[in-house]
């Protein structure tokens, strides 16, 4: 077990819907990531968040946004939905920015 | 920029035998490198890490994988395949600071019994 919590594990969206994925890191972990991992790809760096800062983002669009709270719980928002949205959603967390990734199990996202 | 290539996209090995999975990577700085495994419905976990100190890395459940700089590779290898390694693998790279990882494709074990 990695004590990173991810919920729900599954959620089915209609196109142009907003959804919200929920992850909860383990204590101590002021650093939280969040990857897109489409059907047979490797995941994708979506944003970075460091002490409740978003402090790097991969190449996503403006409409995929987070926020990290100070009880070590991390959201990712993504607004108008898209079909290419379905996805498998990974939160990962670390002690510090550069130290080891602990991922959780991930949040199957499908968009119809 | 970092990329990371994986050459195989499916292995299959017979239990007992080596696992050789390739990885070819490509860094604009010192690479840190990693391999994670991902077992269905289970999150990625760390099997080893490379950040610049001896070349070959030992990692958990009996993997290792050699860093060579001159041929930009990190192959993932383990002496004796178990039906529990039957997995996703996938080869990481983070370029110097550069706070993302970069994933390759994939590459998906099989362990014929």
């Amino acid at each position: 077990e990695t004590g990173v919590t991810q919920s729900p594990t599954h959620l089915i969206k209609t196109r142009g819907q907003q959804v919200t994925l929920r992850c909860s890191s383990q204590s101590g972990h002021n650093t939280v990531s969040w990857y897109q991992q489409a059907l047979g790809q490797g995941p994708q760096f979506i944003f970075q968040y460091y002490r409740e800062e978003e402090n790097g983002r991969g190449n996503f669009p403006p409409r995929f946004s987070g926020l990290q709270f100070p009880n070590y719980s991390s959201e990712l928002n993504v607004n108008a939905l898209e079909l290419d949205d379905s996805a498998l959603y990974l939160c990962a967390s670390s002690p510090s920015e550069y130290e080891k990734l602990f991922f959780g199990s991930g949040t199957q996202l499908s968009v119809l | 920029a970092q990329s990371v290539t994986q050459l195989d996209s499916h292995v299959s090995v017979s239990e007992g035998t080596p696992v050789l999975l390739r990885c070819n990577y490509s860094s604009s700085y010192s690479p840190s490198l990693f391999w994670y495994v991902q077992h269905p419905n289970k999150g990625l976990q760390l099997l080893l890490k490379y950040t610049s100190a001896a070349t070959l890395v030992k990692g958990i459940n009996g993997f290792e994988a050699e860093f060579k700089k001159s041929e930009t590779s990190f192959h993932l290898t383990k002496p004796s395949a178990h039906m529990s390694d039957a997995a996703e693998y996938f080869c990481v790279v983070r370029s110097g600071s550069a706070r993302q990882l970069t994933f390759g494709s994939g590459t998906q074990l099989t362990v014929l019994p």
